[in-house]
């Protein structure tokens, strides 16, 4: 199956710091979402980009698909940043799998005041 | 107006006690996924199903099985929780594009399973 991995494993920051989160993964995708889960456990949907460029407000992400890798970027980060930043892959197979998502190990980020 | 959701948000069962945990959507989303995810882990996918047309991951144990009965309702049967279970149980859902393209997953806020 597809291999994900995440970069870095751990980050930490002052409020207002920028940040980039990288995700590499192994094979051809159809599908690539940035999830943020909070400490509460909930998994916030941040983007949904198998390719291309997108942003929102101070997050921003972009998939370069022919070379596998796929970053997030937070700028003027706040203390509720906080929490594991997932970056999850699907297969480009023809259809079979139905969409099943391979999650990355995680990037867990902490913001101080 | 959520729209995967989730109940209960924390359940607490008995060793060896048969327990249900239940997934609704009011996106009318054809496939429903149910994910596993254990402490300081990543989510992994258990099974999903495609309308009717359940769909197992290997490794997924025996213990654990699945029912569809509508298109808005999915749940999940744990029949003998061991220790090993206690997790946080996500369920998602999303639509099969045209032309076999993948659509984004939307997921529940997760229940909590704690084993006695």
């Amino acid at each position: 199956g597809i291999q994900v991995e995440q970069s870095p494993p751990d980050l930490i920051l002052q409020e207002g710091a920028n940040s980039t989160l990288r995700c590499n993964f192994s094979d051809s995708v159809n599908n690539l979402q940035w999830f943020h889960q909070n400490p509460w456990g909930q998994l916030i949907n941040l983007f949904y980009i198998p390719s291309g460029t997108k942003q929102n407000g101070r997050l921003s992400a972009t998939t370069v698909a022919t070379e596998r890798y796929s970053l997030l970027y937070i700028s003027s980060s706040q203390t509720t940043d906080s929490g594991v930043y997932f970056c999850a892959v699907g297969e480009w197979d023809g259809g079979t799998s139905y969409g099943k998502l391979t999650f990355g190990q995680g990037t867990i980020l902490t913001v101080h005041p | 107006d959520a729209m995967v959701i989730q109940n209960p948000r924390y359940q607490v069962t008995q060793f060896g006690k048969p327990v249900t945990l239940s997934c609704s959507q009011t996106l009318n989303h054809n496939v429903m996924y149910w994910y596993q995810q254990k402490s300081s882990q990543a989510p992994k996918l258990l099974f999903h199903y495609y309308d009717k047309d359940f769909n197992n991951e290997a490794d997924t144990p025996d213990n654990f099985q699945s029912r569809r009965p509508n298109t808005s309702f999915c749940f999940l049967d744990i029949r003998s929780p061991g220790l090993g279970d206690a997790a946080m149980y996500l369920c998602a859902t999303s639509t099969r594009g045209w032309g076999y393209s993948n659509q984004p997953q939307h997921f529940g806020d997760g229940t909590r399973l704690s084993i006695l």
